[in-house]
């Protein structure tokens, strides 16, 4: 039982760049999330998928599109990398859609666009 | 919407002492407050939780106390231990999906020896 696990751990790209991040999670979870972290800003949402079939903008969604390939898979793509998406991204899952049902993290992955 | 905030940034304490760390919210609707760790190199994980019907809330050594009338909450981990080094945030919810949930900026918690 893996939990979250989110491909790659690392990635450089140069700006222009596209990229996919991909997530994926064991535990029959509804619920799916994307966030970044970056030094002193927390953790801000970019997209979520409320059930299998939805997605939607979270807090800072530009630049980025999500895909919920199935209830298991939840992948984050960049079209054209700029310097301001370096970053820490997380995947997350949630049992139910609502703010009282814990989100499992993923181990991230650290993103630096030159 | 809301907004979170969270003191100290850093916070350093010495081995068995007590540490707290302090959020503030601006909307009187938020009724969820969880608290996450985030070890180095890893995502965030819940620690505890509170809802708005409770003032307080104790699992072993970490105990979160909640006043609605000045609208901060507060994490508190007694007897510190090395492994309680961490990155702790806190966040708040008015309810409905997790998109409601916003999270403080964080405080790095280090244990002296």
């Amino acid at each position: 039982n893996a939990g979250v696990t989110q491909t790659p751990k690392f990635q450089v790209l140069k700006t222009g760049q596209s990229m996919t991040l991909q997530c994926a999670q064991d535990m029959n979870h509804n619920s799916m999330y994307w966030y970044r972290q970056d030094p002193g800003m927390g953790l801000r949402l970019i997209y979520y998928s409320a059930s299998e079939g939805t997605t939607d903008k979270g807090e800072v969604p530009n630049g980025y599109n999500v895909s919920r390939l199935n209830k298991r898979e939840f992948s984050l793509r960049l079209e054209s990398a700029a310097p301001s998406q370096t970053s820490v991204y997380f995947c997350a899952s949630s049992e139910a859609w609502g703010a009282n049902s814990p989100l499992h993290f993923g181990n991230g992955t650290r993103l630096t666009v030159t | 919407g809301e907004n979170v905030e969270q003191h100290p940034s850093t916070l350093s304490v010495q081995e068995g002492d007590s540490a707290v760390i302090k959020c503030t919210y601006s909307d009187s609707a938020s009724n969820y407050f969880p608290w996450y760790k985030q070890e180095l190199g890893k995502g965030p994980q819940l620690i505890i939780d509170i809802r708005s019907n409770v003032g307080e809330k104790k699992d072993q050594r970490i105990a979160v106390t909640l006043n609605k009338t000045a609208k901060h909450f507060s994490l508190h981990i007694t007897e510190t231990q090395p492994e309680d080094s961490a990155v702790y945030f806190c966040a708040g919810s008015t309810g409905g999906g997790a998109d409601g949930l916003t999270f403080g900026k964080g405080t790095h918690l280090i244990i002296q020896p």
